[in-house]
């Protein structure tokens, strides 16, 4: 049974390029989030898709948009990138479950420096 | 003001000693606890679920005070392979996690 994956494992950009993020979910789950951890820091919530919708999302600026595909992969894009954005940044997958909490299985993260 | 607050640490304890992470949130909406640990540069894994009654498993306990807004873990007789960073989580949608800042521990022989 397959894990979280995500693409690349690492990343190098520079100041007011764009990135892209790849994540493909547990098998059978069908929710994922993206979170940004930057050094010395915990995990910060960006957003959720589930059903190809954004379903919540955090205090992040537009530039950080996303999308869910029907197979539940997702991506995170990130636009204009600033020095800030360096990070790494996990996914994780869980099933939808209303008002039930149900635990994230999060991936091994792509590490992103923007230089 | 962070909505959930740990001591960053790092706590370093010998082998075999008992170690106390404390955290508290802010957000008396907040419905699930958690701790988390993550290896260095790896992802963070659900260590354990917090409830007000305790729960044990193993050398591990973990405790939720509900009136004070506050979540403990106690980790006994540590083990090298203890060193990690113990992240304290809670929720209040129903699947945005909160994470705090992460209490590193570093066990030595």
């Amino acid at each position: 049974d397959a894990g979280v994956t995500q693409s690349p494992t690492h990343l190098i950009k520079t100041r007011g390029q764009q990135v892209t993020l790849r994540c493909s979910p547990k098998s059978g789950h069908d929710t994922v989030s993206w979170y940004q951890q930057a050094l010395g820091q915990g995990p910060q919530f960006i957003f959720q898709y589930y059903e190809e919708e954004e379903r919540q999302r955090g205090n992040f600026p537009d530039r950080f948009s996303g999308h869910q595909f029907p197979n539940y992969s997702s991506e995170l894009n990130v636009n204009a990138l600033l020095l800030g954005d360096s990070a790494l940044y996990l996914c994780a997958s869980s099933l939808v479950a209303g008002s039930t909490y149900n635990e994230q299985f999060f991936g091994p993260g792509t590490r992103l420096t923007v230089l | 003001r962070k909505e959930v607050e740990q001591d960053p640490g790092p706590f370093n304890v010998p082998e075999g000693a008992t170690v106390a992470f404390n955290c508290t949130y802010s957000n008396s909406a907040s419905q699930s606890f958690f701790w988390y640990r993550q290896d260095c540069r790896k992802e963070p894994k659900l260590l354990m679920s917090v409830y007000s009654s305790g729960n044990e498993d193993g050398r591990f306990t973990a405790q939720l005070n509900r009136a004070s807004q506050y979540i403990s873990l106690l980790i006994r007789d540590s083990k090298l392979s203890d060193s990690a960073t113990y992240l304290c989580v809670v929720t209040r949608d129903t699947d945005k996690l909160i994470f705090g800042t992460g209490t590193r521990l570093q066990v030595f022989p």
